[in-house]
């Protein structure tokens, strides 16, 4: 079975500063898609980036971008000249190409933002 | 931008209660979830809906759970008998045929609160 991995339960970065989230996951499959989902206090579920497992280039919005290690299984999330609006859970996700795409979470990270 | 809604935002109920929950799913996607999250855990996903059947479900989803889409609008969760442990945030999430790179699109949750 599918897992996710986020072995960071928390994180704080400054205003301003750049922060690395983590993630790690285990599959079989050579077909899946990857995402962070952010949820703000009011656990609203908000797409950051997706990441298609057969591109090789690291997917990039705005502040946001990845670091895709498919070897390693790795998919971390990184978040340049943070911002106050930056704090919140950060989730990351697997789904299988071949499923109905449900998805599997990872259990969270609580990212802090210090003026 | 079209969006997935859920009614009603909090639900109190109490145990051994049946409780509907409603989503209305984005007008032209084809694939519709739930997901749950008890309050400080991971988001798990719990059944999908495709084609007007269940496509897939977790463990999570046993016989006290149900799912319908009655009217071709509105999707919903069921839960005949609440237990203690059904009180969680639960997402409705909807995703189009044509959305290649499986993006789901949440609603902002239904707050279920079972005593």
């Amino acid at each position: 079975a599918q897992t996710v991995t986020q072995s960071q339960p928390e994180m704080s970065v400054q205003e301003a500063e750049t922060v690395t989230l983590s993630c790690t996951y285990d599959t079989s499959e050579s077909d899946y898609y990857l995402f962070w989902y952010k949820q703000p206090p009011s656990r609203q579920m908000i797409l950051v980036i997706r990441q298609e497992a057969y591109k090789q280039q690291n997917a990039t919005e705005n502040r946001f971008s990845v670091n895709f290690q498919k070897a390693a299984k790795s998919f971390s999330l990184k978040i340049s000249d943070s911002q106050l609006g930056d704090a919140a859970m950060y989730f990351c996700a697997y789904t299988s190409g071949g499923s109905q795409g449900n998805l599997i979470f990872g259990k969270g990270t609580k990212l802090s933002v210090k003026p | 931008e079209p969006e997935v809604t859920q009614t009603p935002s909090h639900q109190v109920t109490q145990m051994g209660q049946e409780v509907i929950l409603r989503c209305v799913p984005i007008s032209n996607h084809l694939y519709f979830y739930w997901y749950r999250q008890i309050l400080g855990q991971k988001v798990e996903f719990l059944v999908s809906f495709y084609n007007n059947e269940i496509s897939e479900k977790s463990e999570i989803f046993d016989d006290q759970f149900s799912v319908e889409r009655p009217d071709g609008s509105n999707f919903t969760l069921k839960i005949r008998s609440t237990k203690l442990e059904d009180s969680a945030m639960y997402f409705c999430a909807s995703r189009s045929w044509t959305s290649g790179r499986n993006e789901q699109f949440f609603g902002p949750g239904t707050r279920l609160t079972v005593l």
